[in-house]
């Protein structure tokens, strides 16, 4: 199956930092989802960004296909983005839409 | 839009004993996943179905785990027979495809499994 890579494993900032998630996978994809995973494990969608870019608030995404990878920006943290994010992916030679999750980037923001 | 809903939310059972999840999609979602999150691990599939058909399932299914989804709409999960290992989150998500490509997954809440 299709390898999802995060980085950095653990970020802690400050209330008010910006901060960069990182998603490499290792091949072309149909599908590549954001999400928040709160801490009662709910996971939250962020973004639908299999390609290009979008914007929603505080947070921003980019995925660029042909160079394989995801960034999600968040500017001014607040606390309760505290959690961790997943970057899910569909292997693109696959339509039956199974997600390939990376490990996670578990986020802690401080007051 | 009440999304995806799972009961129980918890469950503690005994080694040995079967277990049984039950996950209700958002409404008119014709696609429905199971997947298995154990800790500091991302989600990994389990499978999925299109309506009442499953039409994948991954190697992680052992034959103590079935799947249903009867009338295609809410489905459950059985595990039989329940060991250490099988201690995870369970979760299930659904979703209403546009075409063959466009698949945005909806979660819900997840089933906490813990065997003792």
């Amino acid at each position: 199956g299709i390898q999802v890579e995060q980085s950095p494993p653990d970020l802690i900032l400050q209330e008010g930092a910006n901060s960069t998630l990182r998603c490499n996978f290792s091949d072309s994809v149909n599908n590549l989802q954001w999400f928040h995973q709160n801490p009662w494990g709910q996971l939250i969608n962020l973004f639908y960004i299999p390609s290009g870019t979008k914007q929603n608030g505080r947070l921003s995404a980019t995925t660029v296909a042909t160079e394989r990878y995801s960034l999600l920006y968040i500017s001014s943290s607040q606390t309760t983005d505290s959690g961790v994010y997943f970057c899910a992916l569909a292997d693109r030679g696959s339509t039956l839409g199974r997600l390939y999750f990376g490990r996670g980037t578990q986020l802690t923001v401080w007051p | 839009d009440t999304g995806v809903s799972q009961n129980p939310r918890h469950k503690i059972t005994k080694r040995g004993q079967n277990v049984t999840f039950r996950c209700d999609p958002i409404s008119e979602h014709n696609r429905l996943y199971w997947y298995r999150q154990t800790l500091g691990q991302g989600p990994e599939f389990l499978t999925y179905f299109q309506n009442e058909a499953q039409l994948e399932k991954s190697r992680l299914l052992s034959d103590r785990f079935s799947a249903e989804r009867p009338k295609g709409s809410f489905s459950t999960l059985e595990i039989q027979r329940t060991e250490q290992g099988d201690s995870a989150m369970y979760l299930c998500a659904s979703s209403f495809p546009p075409d063959q490509i466009t698949d945005t997954q909806y979660f819900g809440p997840g089933t906490r499994l813990t065997v003792l």
